[in-house]
């Protein structure tokens, strides 16, 4: 079974600091990665996507991959209380409709 | 932005009914998939469609079926609901590309079986 595993926290942060959010997976030929935002009661949203090790930024949203340790994060910097969600890592496969989801990290960010 | 729209958002319903939950897309993606989600849980696919007349099971045994005659509708039908199949259901779509394999999701119908 390939697997997607995050820390379901939740974890927390003050206002203005950095969250750093995990995810790991099993499966070596994945080639596709995302971060979803969810907020309670509301479906998922895309916020970042990476196809490449590296880092990938995008506002206050950085998303880093390296795919010999099989680890993507999401950073966010300057964290605000609107950010307090649950944070879905999802991972698809090279030509594979196949998109598997983590079962999410709660962030919370304390004013 | 994405354009996905399912319909009911609520249903309350009793057990033994038959529902159909909708979903459309107006984006012209070929992709399109069902989701569970339990409140604080994880997704579960149930279903997803490669194009017109593709109707593929997912991970998660479910009693409902799908279809898709037309390329901006996936229908999700319950046959006979049952409390167990109250949650959450999600439909999202894709589109092969560039940005290959990014899911936009809709905003969901909440199910619940009395």
């Amino acid at each position: 079974q390939k697997e997607v595993e995050q820390n379901s926290g939740p974890l927390s942060v003050p206002e203005g600091a950095i969250a750093s959010l995990n995810c790991t997976y099993s499966d070596r030929g994945s080639q596709s990665f995302f971060w979803y935002r969810q907020y309670s009661g509301k479906s998922p949203e895309l916020i970042m996507s990476i196809y490449s090790n590296g880092d990938k930024e995008d506002g206050r949203f950085t998303a880093q991959l390296n795919k010999a340790s099989q680890y993507v994060s999401l950073l966010i910097r300057d964290s605000q209380p609107s950010d307090s969600a649950t944070y879905l890592c999802a991972v698809t496969e090279e030509n594979n409709n196949d998109m598997r989801f983590g079962a999410g990290t709660r962030l919370t960010v304390k004013p | 932005e994405a354009d996905i729209y399912q319909t009911p958002r609520y249903l309350v319903i009793g057990t033994g009914k038959k529902i159909t939950l909708e979903c459309s897309q107006t984006m012209g993606h070929d992709k399109m998939y069902w989701y569970q989600q339990d409140p604080g849980m994880e997704l579960h696919l149930i279903h997803y469609s490669y194009g017109v007349n593709s109707t593929e099971k997912g991970d998660l045994s479910s009693e409902s079926t799908v279809s898709r005659i037309r390329t901006e509708h996936f229908p999700l039908t319950l046959e006979s609901a049952r409390p167990s199949h109250t949650s959450q259901y999600l439909c999202a779509s894709s589109e092969y590309g560039l940005a290959d394999y990014e899911q936009y999701f809709g905003p969901g119908t909440r199910l619940t079986v009395t």
